[in-house]
């Protein structure tokens, strides 16, 4: 299993920026997906999963209605659209892929490398 | 949501011995239908994404050395590494998936001392 992330990087306040996550060795459209990030120095943070089949998708009230996550299954791809993005959304933004098929409760058995996303003028 | 809260924050043992870092849950994780708790442990060494240690609070993920182990139920839970190696320095956390949102304890830092 590998996962691998991409597109982050320097952004102004109340700018916009797309993660996206490429995952390979696993049948990517039976699995749960998750967006996790961590702050500089700080703990993790769930912050949005999506089903196998994109029709459920979850955020925390940190970030719901300024981002939006979604899956393209058959380019086995994640994606992260941030958009009003603030200082406090600085953190490495991880993929991570559940440990078990068609959960929605998911738990993470492969992560990706992380991505970092800096907010700041 | 399910706040979980781990003690301690911070933990220095020697090689060789014992480490124990707890998780509280604010509620039970424990679903009574399969009697399994819906709760992972995780490993973070420096400048590396985390790593699955434990899952059902006590079935070690495939390859994790056996002297990592996971214990209770219900909503008090237990990591222990049973004789501490060098390459276990790292922080520890735990996260609950019983119910939406998934969450995160706020990790221990285990070092040698």
């Amino acid at each position: 299993v590998q996962l691998l992330e991409s597109g982050g990087g320097l952004v102004q306040p109340g700018g916009s920026l797309r993660l996206s996550c490429v995952a390979s060795g696993f049948t990517f459209s039976k699995y749960t997906l998750t967006w996790v990030r961590q702050a500089p120095g700080k703990g993790l943070e769930w912050i949005s999963h999506i089903t196998g089949d994109g029709k459920n998708t979850y955020y925390a009230d940190s970030v719901k209605g300024r981002f939006t996550i979604s899956r393209d299954n058959s380019k086995s791809s994640l994606f992260l659209q941030m958009s009003s993005l603030r200082a406090e959304d600085t953190a490495i933004y991880f993929c991570a892929k559940d440990r078990r098929e068609d959960s929605s409760y998911p738990h993470f058995d492969s992560w990706g490398q992380g991505t970092l996303v800096t907010v700041s003028s | 949501d399910i706040v979980m809260t781990q003690s301690p924050d911070s933990l220095a043992v020697s090689l060789g011995e014992r480490a124990t870092i707890n998780c509280t849950s604010s509620q039970s994780v424990l679903w009574d239908s399969n009697n399994k708790n819906y709760l992972g442990w995780y490993q973070q060494k420096p400048g590396q994404p985390p790593k699955l240690l434990i899952y059902w609070a006590s079935t070690r993920a495939s390859g994790v050395p056996d002297r990592f182990s996971g214990s209770g139920s219900g909503t008090h839970f237990t990591l222990t590494i049973s004789c501490l190696q060098a390459e276990d320095v790292a922080v520890y956390y735990c996260q609950q998936h019983y119910s939406n949102p998934p969450t995160f304890g706020q990790g221990t830092k285990l070092e040698i001392k």
